[in-house]
């Protein structure tokens, strides 16, 4: 059964740091993964998609990097603003069952102070 | 711009009662999905649906259902509430096959009391 975990479960920076998250899972066999923002109480916004035959995909200041062969994947975020506080969560299709269904981790709660 | 739009925000409803969800999609996607979220048990799927009428249980389907009779629109019955389906509920929606991104609404926050 695939797991997927993200570590730290919470990170506090100062603004303007660079800081990368960071998620494994434990079967290499996916499509591809994905990863979302979460602000309290909201919905998930969808943030990068990145496909097993990719290696990075890059939005802004917001670059995510898969390395399916180890079972990870990285968000790394540049400059990092109080705006950017929120919950990061990865998912992933898994090959295995049914095609559309992600997997998901339980999220990295991210402040960044002023 | 994409958009999945859920009935409630919050919703307070008592043990025994029937309630439902809905959730209406305006890109034209094929598959549309039913999660709830807890704290320390993170997003789990309850339902899916690939298609108008069309359904699949996902992970923890006792004590609900679904019904889709319209392709932009998907809903979830809880057909006798309890106070362990107090909880997040968070629809979302993709197009069809396994490279596309899942789109969520933003939220029901139900309490059964």
């Amino acid at each position: 059964k695939q797991e997927v975990t993200q570590i730290p479960a919470a990170l506090s920076v100062p603004e303007g740091e660079n800081l990368v998250l960071n998620c494994s899972f434990t079967d290499s066999a996916i499509y591809n993964l994905q990863w979302f923002r979460q602000d309290p109480g909201k919905g998930l916004t969808s943030l990068l998609l990145i496909q097993s035959s990719q290696r990075e995909q890059t939005s802004g200041r917001l670059n995510a990097s898969l390395d399916k062969s180890s079972g990870r994947s990285t968000l790394y975020i540049a400059a990092s603003q109080p705006g950017d506080s929120a919950t990061y969560l990865c998912a992933v299709r898994p090959r295995k069952g049914s095609g559309s269904r992600l997997t998901f981790g339980e999220g990295t709660q991210l402040t960044v102070n002023p | 711009d994409v958009k999945v739009t859920q009935s409630s925000r919050y919703l307070v409803k008592r043990t025994g009662e029937k309630v439902f969800l809905e959730c209406v999609q305006d890109m034209d996607h094929e598959n549309m999905f039913w999660y709830r979220q807890d704290p320390g048990l993170g997003l789990r799927l309850i339902y899916f649906s690939y298609d108008v009428k069309m359904k699949e249980k996902g992970d923890i389907p006792e004590g609900y259902s679904v019904s889709r009779e319209k392709k932009e629109r998907f809903s979830l019955i809880l057909e006798s509430a309890s106070t362990n389906q107090t909880s997040m509920y968070l629809c979302a929606s993709s197009s069809a096959g396994v490279a596309y991104e899942q789109y969520f609404g933003p939220g029901t926050r139900l309490t059964v009391t």
